[in-house]
């Protein structure tokens, strides 16, 4: 079964150094998401993606943040300088189409900022 | 904006029992509601959508919830656990025109043998 991949599994980064999260969704998909779930807290939508650009972004999502689909595979999340609380697990998600469709999570990458 | 609680965080079943876990929402129409499953180590999986029609939704691994509007509530539920149902469960709101959920914090489910 199909399934979305997300690498490094685990990410440590000092603060103020750049990190990109990569993630390689469903071949077949088009609209690409990423959330962030701060430990004990709520998984927050920070993100998605469709035909190349930005279709809806949260408030989380400022300027340090980016997205890229580099290729026909990978969608990468960029964090430009990052901060303590910039701490989280990342998820990828992938869907077909949008609202009606199932999006289909990755398992995450947990990203460290010491 | 719509909002989504989960007042439980951690709930402890023995195997075989039923189970229902809570959810309620925050959101003046009627929303598309969403609840998901993540086990240790995986990322979330779709359990059950509801979006319209029968307020009483069946989903994957013998789950159902019900949709009652008059309790803006979504709960989840399952007539007899399996100790593989041990896992943190989110439920989720969108609202009508995105496709963008919120989710709640999560129940966190232990199954005891």
């Amino acid at each position: 079964e199909p399934e979305v991949t997300q690498t490094p599994s685990h990410q440590v980064t000092q603060m103020g150094q750049e990190v990109i999260l990569r993630c390689v969704p469903i071949s077949n998909h088009l609209y690409f998401y990423w959330y962030r779930q701060i430990l004990g807290q709520k998984v927050e939508f920070l993100v998605s993606f469709y035909n190349n650009e930005i279709s809806e972004k949260s408030e989380i999502f400022d300027d340090q943040f980016s997205v890229e689909r580099p290729d026909g595979s990978n969608f990468t999340l960029k964090i430009r300088s990052t901060k303590l609380e910039d701490s989280a697990m990342y998820f990828c998600a992938s869907s077909e189409g949008s609202l009606s469709y199932e999006q289909y999570f990755g398992p995450g990458t947990r990203l460290t900022v010491t | 904006a719509q909002s989504v609680t989960q007042p439980d965080i951690h709930i402890t079943v023995s195997e075989g029992a039923s189970l229902e876990l809570r959810c309620n929402y925050s959101y003046g129409a009627t929303p598309y509601l969403f609840w998901y499953v993540q086990s240790p180590g995986q990322g979330l999986q779709l359990l059950l959508k509801y979006f319209s029609g029968d307020t009483l939704v069946q989903g994957i691994k013998g789950f159902e919830a019900e949709f009652k509007r008059s309790q803006s509530s979504f709960n989840l539920r399952k007539p007899s656990v399996h100790w593989s149902d041990a896992a943190e469960y989110f439920c989720a709101v969108a609202a009508g025109g995105s496709y963008i959920p919120t989710f709640g914090r999560g129940t966190s489910l232990i199954v005891h043998p």
